[in-house]
């Protein structure tokens, strides 16, 4: 039962152009959702997060939407950058006792020069 | 945030054998979390490991093949036992929460032939 999924394996974008992956969870207990990027060989990195009371984040390039009632959230880079290139992941958490994280299937963007 | 140390980096094992991963934190912290990343697949939590008791492990993974020590708040060890080469994946420690964010170890890559 995978209760986080991003249905795209993997996208290409042009450098500078807008990167927008997405991700959707099945779990209205989630109240806390985070985006990490991972290179190979690396632990995954925070990027950003929204907590549920809040509809976007902003940080930099890095800009997440939620949509509770569509139980979808989305990242949005812009500019993207051939740096850019890794795993995006998308990670949910109930918080509470437990605060574990799950994760979602992972998107592999690749920023063409 | 919190720095993680996570040793070995990756190790080639014969099956049939033990490996012990060891996670450092450098500062006191209630909850530890552990991550298997198969190739190509997202992170899936093993198990929570708090200081004094036992960890809570996820479906699917039990403490006989995955034994767990947390003998500190800064300290915590994932054995993977009796391995096989289904056992070949990437281990990952975290610690952290909703209200103060997550950081990964940078992994460990076991190989298993």
């Amino acid at each position: 039962d995978q209760q986080v999924k991003q249905n795209s394996p993997s996208l290409s974008v042009q450098e500078g152009r807008i990167s927008i992956l997405n991700c959707d969870y099945t779990n209205s207990m989630f109240d806390y959702f985070l985006w990490y990027k991972k290179y190979p060989a690396e632990g995954p990195t925070f990027l950003i997060s929204i907590s549920s009371i809040k509809d976007k984040n902003e940080d930099g390039r890095f800009t997440v939407f939620l949509n509770k009632s569509a139980k979808h959230l989305s990242l949005h880079i812009v500019p993207s950058q051939p740096g850019d290139s890794a795993v995006y992941f998308c990670a949910a958490s109930a918080g509470g006792a437990t605060n574990k994280l799950i994760f979602g299937t992972g998107t592999l963007l690749a920023v063409q020069p | 945030s919190a720095v993680i140390s996570q040793k070995p980096s990756r190790d080639i094992c014969q099956r049939g054998t033990s490996l012990t991963i060891q996670c450092q934190v450098d500062s006191q912290v209630t909850m530890m979390f552990w991550y298997r990343q198969q190739p190509g697949q997202s992170l899936t939590l093993i198990a929570t490991a708090n200081q004094g008791s036992e960890a809570t492990y996820e479906s699917g993974f039990v403490i006989d093949k995955f034994p767990i020590s947390r003998p500190n708040l800064t300290f915590s060890t994932l054995t993977v036992s009796n391995m096989s080469p289904e056992d070949s994946s990437i281990y990952l420690c975290s610690v952290g929460g909703w209200d103060y964010g997550y950081t990964f170890g940078s992994g460990t890559r076991l190989t298993v032939v």
